[in-house]
């Protein structure tokens, strides 16, 4: 595709259920990042996969978030029993390269959830 | 570790005067480091990026940014705002050994005033 696509681009679940947010990057990108943006802050680092490794996870803010990428294509990054404070926008960005940091990330439109 | 300050949350400018968007970063290698600019309900696009090269670097809509490692700084700077250019941005550094994870401030929101 054209650029990195995101579904749902809105989310609204309730406290408790489970939710799964897509991200399709752009094709032939090694590298496929999550981020996740407060309201009114910086995107935070959530979770990295090199094609269908997960290299670092350290971000995911709690058992509850899960990432996969078991094709190296797209990716589902999944959150289970939903809190309020996981309101967020979830951008996923990919990049061409797997190992080179200098190399561009493309970011999604990300996906704005709100637990109510 | 490396983390990245931006100073001020909003700038106002008027339209065709100078824009300055501060950014200070902390590395203890030498860093890679990005400009994004953020749309309302957009992701982020990028604007610049500096990787070791020339220390000015242009970038898209007119902006630019110099690394100054004495200061530890990378200001974004455009001589001319335009109503365009009212949006979020964001600085960023990399980390380089863990996949190049991008460490972002907190954002400047810039405002543009006719």
């Amino acid at each position: 595709g054209a650029g990195v696509s995101q579904s749902p681009r809105y989310k609204v679940a309730k406290r408790g259920q489970d939710v799964a947010l897509r991200c399709d990057p752009i094709s032939g990108h090694v590298s496929l990042f999550w981020y996740q943006q407060a309201l009114g802050q910086g995107p935070e680092f959530l979770t990295y996969f090199q094609n269908e490794a997960q290299l670092d996870k350290s971000g995911l803010p709690s058992d509850r978030f899960f990432a996969e990428r078991p094709e190296g294509s797209v990716s589902t990054l999944k959150i289970q029993r939903t809190q309020q404070e996981d309101s967020a926008v979830y951008l996923c960005a990919s990049s061409l390269e797997g190992r080179g940091t200098n190399y561009e990330q493309y970011f999604g439109p990300g996906t704005r959830l709100t637990v109510t | 570790a490396q983390s990245v300050t931006q100073l001020g949350s909003h700038v106002s400018v008027s339209e065709g005067a100078l824009v300055l968007l501060r950014c200070n970063y902390s590395s203890s290698v030498p860093p890679y480091l990005f400009w994004y600019v953020q749309y309302p309900n957009q992701g982020l696009q990028l604007l610049l990026k500096y990787t070791s090269a020339a220390t000015l670097v242009k970038g898209i809509n007119g902006f630019e940014a110099e690394f100054k490692k004495s200061e530890t700084s990378f200001h974004l700077t455009k001589p001319s705002a335009h109503m365009s250019d009212a949006a979020e941005y964001f600085c960023a550094v990399s980390v380089r050994n863990q996949g190049g994870k991008l460490i972002f401030g907190q954002g400047t929101e810039l405002s543009v005033k006719p």
